[in-house]
């Protein structure tokens, strides 16, 4: 079967670094995305990996390893508007994208 | 700007009745996507359409249809609405749902059943 697991919440202080963890579980995969949602708002393209290790944009970064099917996101220098829902999704061997719930990260000041 | 479409962004209607949510995709892509997000939940993805025929299913309801026309916009039905319908109904495209190719979503259309 097909699964994705990501936690509900976090909590980072400002000016902090935070990682947002992200497992999967499927036979087919076709690469990993991950975006932000702020409260009420689309969902916005942060990062796609397809192949293993870290892709840095800026203060945000992707990291993937496919054998052990686990993702993370790893945001630097947090700001209050950093504060959102952060969704890992992964694509099948079908090009469906399996979404994750979503964790919501709190920055306090 | 993402350059997907929606409208309305605002729906209000009465249970029992019918309404019709619009999208246009960004311009050159081919795939259409629709999503519910209910108040504090993840996205559910409900159906995909590509160049005007269906290609995924999701978790859709009966009383909800969707199609694509041939100038690549979409409309997603809802009829006999019920109070647990009201949410926020997304959009998002992309060129081909192909690996690598990011979806990108419209602002949503917040539906209230009342």
């Amino acid at each position: 079967g097909q699964n994705i697991d990501q936690p509900t919440e976090m909590t980072a202080t400002e000016g902090a670094i935070v990682q947002i963890n992200c497992t999967y579980q499927t036979s087919g995969f076709n690469g990993l995305f991950w975006y932000q949602q702020h409260a009420g708002e689309a969902p916005t393209f942060l990062s796609y990996n397809v192949l293993d290790g870290l892709e840095e944009k800026g203060r945000f970064s992707s990291f993937l390893s496919r054998s052990k099917g686990y993702s993370y996101l790893l945001l630097k220098e947090l700001q209050m508007k950093d504060s959102a829902s952060y969704l890992c999704a992964f694509m099948d061997s079908n090009y469906q994208l399996i979404w994750g719930a979503g964790t919501k990260l709190i920055i306090k000041p | 700007d993402s350059g997907v479409t929606q409208t309305p962004k605002h729906l209000i209607t009465a249970t029992g009745q019918r309404v019709t949510l619009r999208c246009s995709p960004r311009s050159g892509d081919l795939s259409v996507y629709w999503y519910q997000q209910s108040l504090d939940q993840g996205l559910q993805f409900l159906i995909q359409y590509y160049n005007g025929e269906e290609r995924a299913k999701g978790n859709i309801l009966e009383r909800f249809s969707a199609q694509q026309f041939p100038d690549l916009h979409s409309e997603l039905n809802l009829s006999s609405l019920e109070l647990g319908d009201s949410a926020l109904y997304f959009c998002a495209s992309s060129v081909a749902g192909q690996p690598g190719n990011t979806i990108y979503f419209g602002e949503g259309s917040w539906l209230t059943v009342v």
